[in-house]
């Protein structure tokens, strides 16, 4: 079956500082990969995605590559904020097999920011 | 804003009582999925519905149970609460190969 297994946390850093959240998965045929941001009291919003080997999905100067070789998809961001304090879930889907809306999460990395 | 909507936003329920939680799909979305999300953890899926069928279930047990309207509106049903089903639970519609949007969800607490 699927899985995805996150860097556990938390992950407590300074403004500006570099971020990596690691996130590696199984999964049987070809799966699409995503990152999800869960802010205080929130539902989950899509921050990025990719849809097959080599891709680079970006959004709000987060970056994740989609590396079939190591099965990973690592969550970087050069210069946090203090607005970037969230939890961030990895997830994927094999929208070959189902629809978009069936997701494998992580189990969270809780980030928090500080001034 | 997703276009997603989930109703009510919080609500406590008594140990042994049933629940209904109410989820309105996105324009033109004909799939929608349900998770549950414990406290500190990742969202767990519960089942699948598409265009009026349950389309795939995770390991959720029957009382966990749910209707997909023509409207493509959806309601998760759980019977016979357990203090372990106090979580955050959340709606996400799609169309067949299109990416997920989320709800807000809602938090149900069971004592």
């Amino acid at each position: 079956g699927n899985s995805v297994t996150q860097m556990e946390g938390p992950v407590t850093l300074s403004e500006e500082a570099f971020l990596t959240i690691n996130c590696t998965y199984t999964a049987t045929g070809y799966p699409s990969l995503f990152w999800y941001v869960q802010y205080p009291g929130e539902g989950l919003q899509l921050l990025l995605k990719a849809t097959k080997a080599d891709d680079k999905g970006s959004n709000k100067g987060f970056e994740a590559t989609y590396r079939k070789e190591t099965t990973s998809f690592h969550l970087e961001k050069g210069s946090v904020q203090v607005s970037d304090s969230a939890v961030y879930f990895c997830a994927l889907t094999d929208l070959k097999e189902t629809s978009g809306s069936r997701l494998t999460f992580g189990e969270g990395t809780q980030l928090t920011v500080n001034p | 804003e997703t276009g997603v909507t989930q109703s009510p936003t919080h609500l406590i329920k008594t140990r042994g009582q049933q629940v209904t939680l109410r989820c309105s799909s996105q324009s033109g979305h004909n799939t929608v999925s349900w998770y549950q999300q414990a406290l500190g953890q990742g969202p767990q899926f519960i089942f699948q519905y598409y265009r009026e069928e349950e389309n795939g279930r995770g390991n959720f047990p029957p009382r966990f149970s749910g209707l997909q309207f023509p409207n493509y509106s959806s309601e998760l049903n759980v019977n016979a609460l357990e203090l372990d089903d106090s979580a955050l639970y959340l709606c996400a519609s799609s169309t067949t190969r299109g990416r997920a949007f989320f709800g807000q969800g809602t938090r149900l607490t069971v004592v």
